[in-house]
């Protein structure tokens, strides 16, 4: 198993620009997550799924959507991106609502 | 909205020994987790510990919800235990938002 792995590792954006991050889960989880990490801060928790089909709204949803049209994917898109969210995303996925595995992280830089 | 305070912010460490590091939340919740977060960046639950106590090789966790604090001891440390340790909660079973603290930041000196 892969377990949760994502797509890049690492990207440098302009402001403005768009992009999409990918998560993908090989243990047939319900509930996949987005997080972001600022440095000396702990997640932050952006858009959440309970199931394929589903999203609903974190703690910093504004300037993201994403969609998981596929149970082991979940998708994190930035339409304008702006230096704000320069930032370590993390994906998770659960089981549960507890004892999320994560991802390796992506990191961000938006210029 | 609730508050996730950890102590101490940052500790060091001799190799063998122990620590206890503590996670103080404003309200009453419904769900804990301790995260382990290694020098490379990658995450790792620890426990999922609402109430109680549990114990995983060297790592053991409290949490006194009636209280508002969880404690999680490290004995006998090792480097490899160097990182950042999160606790996050759930205020209410099933919205799936964990709030994390700001961390306690460990080295572990050989």
């Amino acid at each position: 198993n892969a377990g949760v792995t994502q797509t890049p590792k690492f990207r440098v954006l302009k402001t403005g620009q768009s992009m999409t991050l990918l998560c993908a889960q090989d243990m047939n989880h319900e509930y996949m997550y987005w997080y972001r990490q600022d440095p000396g801060m702990g997640l932050r928790l952006i858009h959440y799924s309970v199931g394929e089909g589903t999203t609903a709204k974190g703690e910093v949803p504004d300037g993201y959507n994403v969609s998981r049209l596929k149970k082991q994917n979940f998708l994190l898109g930035l339409e304008s991106a702006a230096p704000s969210q320069t930032s370590v995303y993390f994906c998770a996925s659960s089981l549960s609502d507890y004892y999320q595995y994560f991802g390796p992280g992506t990191r961000l830089l938006v210029l | 909205g609730i508050q996730v305070e950890q102590s101490p912010p940052d500790l060091i460490l001799q190799e063998g020994a122990n620590s206890t590091l503590r996670c103080n939340f404003s309200d009453s919740v419904n769900n804990l987790q301790w995260f382990h977060q290694n020098p490379w960046g990658q995450l790792i639950n620890l426990f999922y510990i609402p109430s109680g106590t549990k114990q995983n090789g060297r790592l053991s966790a409290t949490t006194v919800a009636t209280e508002r604090y969880s404690l999680l001891y490290i004995s006998s440390s090792q480097t490899t235990d160097s990182g950042v340790y999160f606790c996050a909660v759930e205020r209410t079973s099933g919205t799936y938002k964990y709030i994390f603290g700001t961390g306690t930041r460990l080295k572990v000196l050989a």
